[in-house]
């Protein structure tokens, strides 16, 4: 069965400071891989998405970048964090064309102060 | 463009009274539509989804939908509810395109009391 992992739990970084999250899915081939954020009252934003390795896309500019370094890996990463980066970062995964839902990691709480 | 509305922030009610968390969506092409639960500090949880055919989608902890095409409303029902159903919703919409974007509500708190 397919699985998504997530890293880490929560966060606690330095205004100014780098960031990496990672994301890997096992028990599938090529999925398409997405980043979103959930502020609070706010719902879930879509950062991210990629089809395929090396392909981003950006739905929103921001202080975040996103890489895809193999099939199963999705990296959402930062070179200096702000306050307004805050929040709660989860990845999820969905099949190919033929698929219907996503499914989600756990998510990672990342507080910046 | 899609869009997802969750036309109530909040709903409190009573343990075994009913509930139903309403959502409307904006597209202009064919769509699924989704139901998905998340417990504090957690990644969220597929209820049910509306692909095509039964517009009366039965999902898991006894939840149900309705698709209603003309009103663009897929509304999340459930009989009677427990504590352990409180939780946010999200309402998502998505497509059959090759990216396979979910576009997400802003969610709805459901509150069940004593």
């Amino acid at each position: 069965s397919q699985t998504i992992h997530q890293w880490p739990a929560t966060l606690v970084q330095p205004v100014g400071s780098p960031l990496s999250l990672e994301c890997t899915v096992e028990g599938t081939s090529n999925p398409n891989l997405y980043w979103y954020r959930q502020a609070a009252g706010r719902g879930l934003q879509l950062l991210f998405y990629s089809v395929g390795i090396g392909q981003i896309s950006s739905e929103v500019p921001q202080n975040l970048s996103a890489s895809r370094p193999q099939d199963r890996q999705f990296i959402l990463s930062s070179k200096k964090l702000l306050l307004s980066d805050s929040g709660f970062y989860l990845c999820a995964w969905r099949g190919g064309q033929a698929a219907t839902e996503a499914f989600f990691g756990q998510g990672t709480r990342l507080t910046v102060v | 463009a899609q869009s997802v509305t969750q036309l109530d922030s909040q709903v409190p009610v009573f343990e075994e009274a009913p509930v139903e968390l309403r959502c409307n969506y904006s597209s202009s092409v064919s769509v699924y539509l989704f139901w998905y639960v998340q417990y504090p500090n957690q990644g969220l949880q597929l209820l049910l989804k509306y692909l095509s055919g039964s517009t009366l989608v039965k999902g898991i902890n006894g939840f149900e939908a309705e698709f209603n095409k003309s009103q663009t409303s897929f509304h999340l029902r459930k009989p009677s509810v427990h504590i352990s159903d409180t939780a946010e919703y999200f309402c998502a919409v998505g497509s059959s395109s090759n990216t396979g974007k979910l576009i997400f509500g802003q969610g709805t708190t459901l509150q069940v009391k004593p």
